[in-house]
């Protein structure tokens, strides 16, 4: 079983509409949770990290279920600027500072 | 936010030649920079974490003797892919991250895509 794992997709979504994608991890020594998202053929940049009681940035929420192992994206009123591909990573304290990344969530916004 | 670079931006080599990626943290100290590899419409693997001043910890299934990683500054970091060869064909990316930044975050560098004839 892979360690991160996310619903490649695409996840095609009408311009306007909410879409929303989990990432499920397997190690329960998981401390800290993050979303990236990645441009094709750039490299990842940082979206939102994931806290306990979840969080908001703007048309983004991101929540985080440790009882079931799992984090969550929600991109409210999508734009076609959020077509990406979405990309959650999880790092484990006793491993350092390293980041285990799933293999992504691709997303397409259509008008 | 920090910045970091990576030199070249794109390289094609020809099989069994030796190639030299650099990635620098422009704006502050890394005392850690990771290199990691994505090959197309897969996830970004690390290959390796390497500290200042001392020898890299690879990812169990990386070749040391293959990809040599040396960091001899706190603002550099370099990555050799020795004898490539077409299956080392990939998009290397390279992090940084210092002590001093918020949760220890990393900061990516923009990726060198390499492929190998």
């Amino acid at each position: 079983r892979k360690e991160v794992e996310q619903d490649p997709g695409p996840f095609n979504v009408p311009e306007g509409a909410t879409v929303a994608f989990n990432c499920t991890y397997s190690n329960s020594a998981s401390q800290s949770f993050f979303w990236y998202r990645q441009d094709c053929r750039k490299e990842p940049k940082l979206l939102m990290s994931v806290y306990s009681s979840g969080n908001e940035d703007g048309r983004f929420t991101a929540q985080l279920n440790r009882a079931s192992q799992y984090i969550s994206l929600l991109i409210r009123d999508s734009k076609l600027s959020d077509s990406a591909t979405y990309l959650c990573a999880v790092k484990i304290k006793a491993a350092g500072n390293k980041l285990t990344f799933g293999g992504g969530t691709r997303v397409l916004v259509k008008p | 936010g920090a910045v970091v670079s990576q030199h070249p931006s794109r390289v094609i080599c020809k099989s069994g030649t030796s190639v030299k990626i650099e990635c620098r943290s422009l704006d502050f100290q890394a005392t850690t920079m990771f290199w990691y590899r994505q090959f197309p419409k897969k996830s970004l693997m690390l290959m390796a974490t390497s500290n200042e001043g001392s020898k890299a910890t690879y990812e169990q299934g990386v070749e040391k003797d293959k990809f040599l990683i040396n960091h001899a500054s706190l603002t550099l970091s370099t990555l050799t892919v020795t004898s490539a060869h077409p299956e080392d064909s990939s998009f290397y990316i390279c992090s940084a991250s210092s002590f001093f930044s918020r949760d220890n975050e990393q900061f990516f560098g923009p990726g060198t895509r390499l492929t190998v004839l």
